[in-house]
């Protein structure tokens, strides 16, 4: 069962456009929020997080998006551009679950130029 | 030098082989994962360490094995592989209770 669902699987945005990947989380309990970059041949890295006790965190052309009563966040990204084709991964995790992280299933973005 | 690096990179092996991958890390972190890529099912963690005694079961253990050899390194093994487990397998590492873990560069491997 996937406690993280993400979408779209898949994404196209020309340069300079916005490019917005949502997730969708079961869990109640969980308190963390991030998003993992990866590029092709490399490991995630982290890219931002938030807790829920905030609605919107922003660090340079990316921000994240948090809805606690639709179970929703979503990571927008500003004035896409190539450097920023990668695929990208949300995850939750809790201190009850001991901070295991749970990962969506991952978006493939590509930014034509 | 890189902060957590895997070996070996890339990896192909017959079924019913034994394997084993290997991390180590510098970061002196005392938490290490295994997790597995496959397209379309994002990364699902297969055992995690919080000290060299402390290992657990993560989603995804069965038909696979985990050893924490000191500190810095954690190793996971495929005592009889099969094709089903071909994917990209990764290490990561974290501190403490701090969020942030940090991913190494990968093994791919591919169970003929």
């Amino acid at each position: 069962q996937q406690q993280v669902k993400q979408s779209p699987q898949s994404l196209i945005v020309q340069k300079g456009g916005i490019s917005i990947i949502n997730c969708a989380y079961e869990n109640t309990a969980f308190d963390y929020f991030p998003w993992y970059q990866q590029f092709p041949g490399k490991g995630p890295a982290l890219l931002i997080a938030i807790r829920p006790d905030v609605s919107e965190k922003k660090e340079g052309r990316f921000t994240i998006s948090f809805n606690k009563s639709a179970k929703q966040f979503s990571l927008h990204i500003m004035d896409s551009q190539p450097g920023d084709s990668a695929t990208y991964f949300c995850a939750a995790s809790s201190k009850q679950g001991a901070q295991k992280l749970v990962f969506g299933q991952g978006t493939r973005l590509t930014i034509n130029p | 030098d890189a902060d957590v690096t895997q070996t070996p990179r890339n990896r192909i092996t017959k079924t019913g082989k034994r394997i084993m991958l290997e991390c180590s890390q510098t970061k002196g972190h005392d938490r290490m994962y295994w997790y597995r890529q496959d397209p379309g099912l994002g990364l699902r963690l297969i055992y995690y360490s919080f000290d060299v005694k402390d290992i657990n079961k993560g989603e995804i253990s069965d038909g696979y094995s985990v050893s924490r050899q000191a500190q810095a390194k954690f190793s996971l093994s495929l005592e009889s592989a099969i094709p089903n487990q071909t994917a990209l397998y990764f290490c990561a590492t974290r501190q403490g209770a701090r969020e942030t873990q940090y991913f190494g560069p990968g093994t791919r491997l591919l169970v003929l």
